[in-house]
C-alpha cells in the first residue's frame, strides 16, 4: 500500500530551527511536496523535490533522499506566522498526490 | 500560478438538504479540477478527479450518487452534496492541475455544517 509518514506535531521555539521529516512508500515516485496549511485555511505551495539533494528557498529548505524514502523541510529563523500544519505528499506513478496527515509545529515565543 | 475560488467559503445547512459548492479557475483553463477533503486534524482525502465535459472519477468509498460533480466547462466545477448528514461535515478544498504534470492549486476552502 501506499503511505506517508511525519510526525503529529512539533514544538519550536521563535528565531530557532525546525527540521519536519517525512517518510514515504509509494506505487513509483514522481516527486515530493511540502505544503504549508494554517488553520481553517487551503494548503499553500512550499517546495517540489523530485531529484535528491536539498532545494533552498528563503528561509525555507527542502530535502530528499529517493533511495531511503525520505524528506525534510527545515525551517529557519522561524517565526511566529510559521505556526501551521505541514503537509508532507508525494506524487505516485500515476501522479496523483498521496498525502500524510500533517506536522503540526507550534512556535512558542 | 493559477487562481482558484471556491463558493461559499463557509455554509451551515440542515440534515437532509443540499449543498453546492462552487469551484471556479479564475485565470487558468484547467482539465482536470480535484475534490478533496478533510476532517478536523486529519489529512486531505481525495474525493474524486473531475474532467471537462466527461463523468467524474470517484475515490473508493466515495458515493457518487451522493457528492455529484459536474465539470461543466474549463473553469468551473461543482460539487453537489445531497441529502446532508452531519458526518458530513467537513472542509471541502478543490484543487486544479496546471500545465505541468506535478502542478495543482488549490482553491481557499469550503466549510460545510450540517446541523
Amino acid at each position: 500500500g501506499q503511505n506517508i509518514d511525519q510526525p503529529t506535531e512539533m514544538t519550536a521555539t521563535e528565531g530557532a530551527i525546525v527540521q519536519i521529516n517525512c517518510t514515504y512508500q509509494t506505487s513509483g515516485f514522481n516527486g515530493l511536496f511540502w505544503y504549508q496549511q494554517h488553520a481553517g485555511e487551503a494548503p499553500t505551495f512550499l517546495s517540489y523535490n523530485v531529484l535528491d539533494g536539498l532545494e533552498e528557498k528563503g528561509r525555507f529548505s527542502s530535502f530528499l533522499s529517493r533511495s531511503k524514502g525520505y524528506s525534510y523541510l527545515l525551517l529557519k529563523e522561524l517565526q511566529m506566522k510559521d505556526s501551521a500544519s505541514y503537509l508532507c505528499a508525494a506524487l505516485d506513478s500515476n501522479y496523483q498526490l498521496i498525502w500524510g496527515a500533517g506536522t503540526k509545529l507550534i512556535i512558542k515565543p | 500560478g493559477a487562481v482558484v475560488s471556491q463558493h461559499p467559503s463557509w455554509v451551515i445547512c440542515k440534515s437532509g438538504t443540499s449543498v453546492k459548492i462552487e469551484c471556479r479557475s479564475l485565470d487558468f483553463q484547467a482539465t482536470t479540477m480535484f475534490w478533496y477533503r478533510q476532517f478536523p486534524k486529519q489529512s486531505l482525502m481525495l474525493m474524486a478527479t473531475s474532467n471537462e465535459g466527461s463523468k467524474a472519477t470517484y475515490e473508493q468509498g466515495v458515493e457518487k450518487d451522493k457528492f455529484l460533480i459536474n465539470h461543466a466547462s474549463l473553469t468551473l466545477s461543482t460539487l453537489t452534496v445531497t441529502s446532508a448528514h452531519p458526518e458530513d461535515s467537513s472542509f471541502y478544498i478543490c484543487s486544479l492541475k496546471g500545465g505541468l504534470e506535478y502542478e495543482q492549486y488549490f482553491g481557499p476552502g469550503t466549510r460545510l455544517t450540517v446541523t
